[in-house]
């Protein structure tokens, strides 16, 4: 398993600001991904975020408006860039552990707030 | 595309009531399942997890058989608590490691 924390763990930001939030696992891990929790909704996967490549974009999702950095295998950020109502949902980071296959773990998540 | 289909909620059961949460899953290839938890005010944990075919996951009471020929992973648990009260997703993942959830079912359990 891993132990997997985020900062902030929750924020109120105005429409028009960028917020970055950052994971970080207590071992090094190869397969990073950052996910969101609309309100009410599933989770949908935002990116994944591998050490020393570029960050690989789901459909509906561009770099410009949630850039992310992975500069290390323990650590990696999210930026919700230009913020806006709708943006308001749960981030979550989560890693896979090369304990168990496929097995996944999940930060305990940031609550973005934009008004 | 891989997509879940989960049983809509919400459900409130009993204590003591048997709880079936209906999972269908549409994948290429043959992925991995997985049933994950969100209790309230907690993150998203791994409640169970099944690999191949005929594999059966438990955990805490809970059970869910990976059946390829009616592409489905239901989760039953015989009878549930008070504590059981969360937000359950059924979940899918292929070799890309990236998981496709259900829209989520929300449980509450009455004493």
């Amino acid at each position: 398993s891993a132990v997997i924390s985020q900062k902030p763990s929750r924020d109120i930001c105005q429409r028009g600001t960028s917020l970055t939030i950052q994971c970080q696992v207590d071992s090094q891990v190869t397969m990073m991904f950052w996910y969101r929790q609309q309100p009410g909704q599933s989770l949908t996967l935002i990116a994944t975020a591998n050490q020393g490549s570029e960050a690989t974009y789901e459909s509906g999702f561009v770099i410009d408006k949630f850039p992310i950095s992975r500069p290390n295998l323990t650590f990696s950020t999210l930026t919700v860039s230009n913020m806006s109502p709708e943006d308001s949902s749960i981030y979550l980071c989560s890693v896979k552990t090369g304990g168990g296959p496929y097995e996944q773990y999940f930060g305990p998540g940031t609550r973005l707030t934009v008004t | 595309g891989n997509s879940v289909t989960q049983m809509e909620g919400p459900v409130t059961l009993s204590e003591e009531a048997f709880l079936t949460i209906n999972c269908t899953y549409t994948a290429t290839g043959y992925p991995s399942l997985f049933w994950y938890v969100q209790y309230p005010g907690e993150g998203l944990q791994l409640l169970l997890k099944a690999t191949k075919a005929d594999d059966k996951g438990s955990n805490k009471g809970f059970e869910a058989t990976y059946r390829k020929e009616t592409t489905s992973f239901h989760l039953e648990k015989g009878s549930v608590q008070v504590s059981d009260s969360a937000v359950y997703f059924c979940a899918l993942s292929g070799n890309d490691y990236k998981l496709s959830f259900g829209a989520g079912t929300t449980v509450t359990v009455r004493a």
